[in-house]
């Protein structure tokens, strides 16, 4: 699975959009973006996930470059329960390979967002 | 409600003693995998399951078993613990290996003496 660089963290103001942005130079053509967030040693949540086109749904937006190189995650209106690691992580959705079930979590961004 | 449940949530134990978590989930989901995350290492994949009876070895395997008799549960066991198993497990789900979203338990902390 290709690799991710993420920031170590960032902040946010409640109510505004949330941008974080995720570099993955090696992805390959059949590997797609995922991302997950974890609030405060809970379980990993999954948030959105693609392969080219931009994504969205009620949790966030998903932003893919036309290279594919990099993503970036949307939150568009941050409240204090967002406060988490944000982690993105790429891999191959469809079966074939021994990786294509495990899901490579990196050091994540954590994301305060404050009053 | 659709979820993965772990127990127990909290678990002190001596060194040596055999103990079990156990993972259940209620979606029918054919994967399920053990992740332990430990501070700056982040998670990483102990054990996964693609099907009953049918088990793999992840990235950190080593002194651990699973099992998957049925479809629903995935207990982790560790035969003999040692301190350096002293971590946060967390129990995950997927529908199919071609399916997207994962589903996490709470998570268990063990801590080992």
């Amino acid at each position: 699975d290709a690799k991710t660089t993420q920031p170590t963290s960032m902040d946010c103001a409640e109510g505004r959009a949330a941008n974080l942005p995720c570099n993955h130079s090696t992805i390959s053509g059949n590997e797609y973006v995922y991302w997950y967030r974890q609030i405060h040693s809970q379980g990993p949540q999954y948030i959105i996930h693609g392969l080219k086109n931009n994504e969205t749904n009620e949790m966030a937006s998903l932003i893919i470059t036309e290279d594919r190189k990099s993503s970036t995650l949307i939150l568009p209106h941050a409240t204090l329960r967002d406060t988490a690691v944000y982690y993105c992580i790429v891999r191959v959705a469809l079966a074939g390979g021994t990786s294509y079930g495990k899901l490579t979590f990196g050091q994540g961004t954590i994301l305060t967002v404050h009053p | 409600e659709a979820q993965v449940t772990q127990n127990p949530r909290y678990l002190i134990t001596v060194t040596g003693k055999k103990l079990t978590v156990t993972c259940s989930q209620n979606m029918n989901h054919e994967y399920m995998s053990w992740y332990r995350q430990d501070p700056g290492l982040g998670l990483r994949q102990i054990y996964y399951s693609m099907n009953v009876e049918v088990t793999d070895k992840g990235d950190v395997p080593e002194g651990y078993k699973v099992s998957r008799k049925e479809k629903r549960n995935f207990p982790l066991i560790l035969e003999s613990p040692s301190p350096n198993q002293t971590s946060l497990y967390f129990c995950a789900s997927m529908l199919t290996l071609s399916h997207t979203e994962a589903f996490f338990g709470q998570g268990t902390r063990l801590t080992v003496v």
